[in-house]
């Protein structure tokens, strides 16, 4: 079955606590994407990637880092989180051509205190 | 101005309803445009897309785009209790960059 997959998918941690949230997509996908999603805001980018080794910063990437090694990950990493990066992520992959259509994974819902 | 403005509603409308969902954005520069519907406690998912103005139906959905007025608009006909969901519109440059998106609205469909 095609899917973007995420761990873990709820997470409750600890101000200043480094954490990794792994995507994972089995359709050989060139880009793929990171957002977070909060009320009132909608889903803003952080980070994307258009292939291996090559990410570039979205609309709210401060705080956030990424890495894309392999094409099939695109792991999303929060180094000292803090309260604001209380969120719901969600990790999402295209193909190159249409890069419209993608598929997101099910959510990470990450709480910070 | 915000790029892509979408009320958020909640829309609340009756099952066999004709639906409107609406948005509007400030780049003229914008060629693709998508519907995504995002279920509760799930990611969202595209329902539909177009490139450039005109229609498109897909069953029971149409899209619509307005260059000139810089509007797009999702028609959902006999609306069901199962497209109780937020929709979310969505709009590119081109076909391989980041996609910007709107706000959502939520729709239910009551029974």
């Amino acid at each position: 079955e095609a899917q973007v997959t995420q761990n873990p998918r709820y997470l409750i941690t600890v101000t200043g606590k480094k954490l990794t949230v792994t995507c994972s997509q089995n359709m050989n996908h060139e880009y793929m994407s990171w957002y977070r999603q909060d009320p009132g805001l909608g889903l803003r980018q952080i980070y994307y990637s258009m292939n291996v080794e090559v990410t570039d910063k979205g609309d709210v990437p401060e705080g956030y880092k990424v890495s894309r090694k392999e094409k099939r990950n695109f792991p999303l990493i929060l180094e000292s989180p803090s309260p604001n990066q209380t969120s719901l992520y969600f990790c999402a992959s295209s193909s190159d051509f249409p890069s419209y259509e993608q598929y997101f994974g099910p959510g990470t819902r990450l709480t910070v205190t | 101005q915000k790029e892509v403005e979408q009320d958020p509603g909640p829309l609340s409308v009756p099952e066999g309803a004709i639906v409107s969902l609406n948005c509007t954005y400030s780049n003229s520069a914008f060629q693709y445009f998508m519907w995504y519907r995002q279920y509760s406690r799930k990611g969202p998912e595209l329902l539909m897309y177009t490139y450039s103005s005109g229609n498109k139906e897909d069953g029971r959905f149409t899209a619509q785009v307005d260059k000139s007025s810089k509007y797009i608009s999702l028609f959902i006909r006999d609306s069901q209790p199962s497209d109780s969901a937020t929709y979310l519109c969505a709009m590119s440059f081109s076909g391989n960059t980041p996609l910007v998106f709107g706000k959502g609205t939520r729709l239910s469909v009551i029974a």
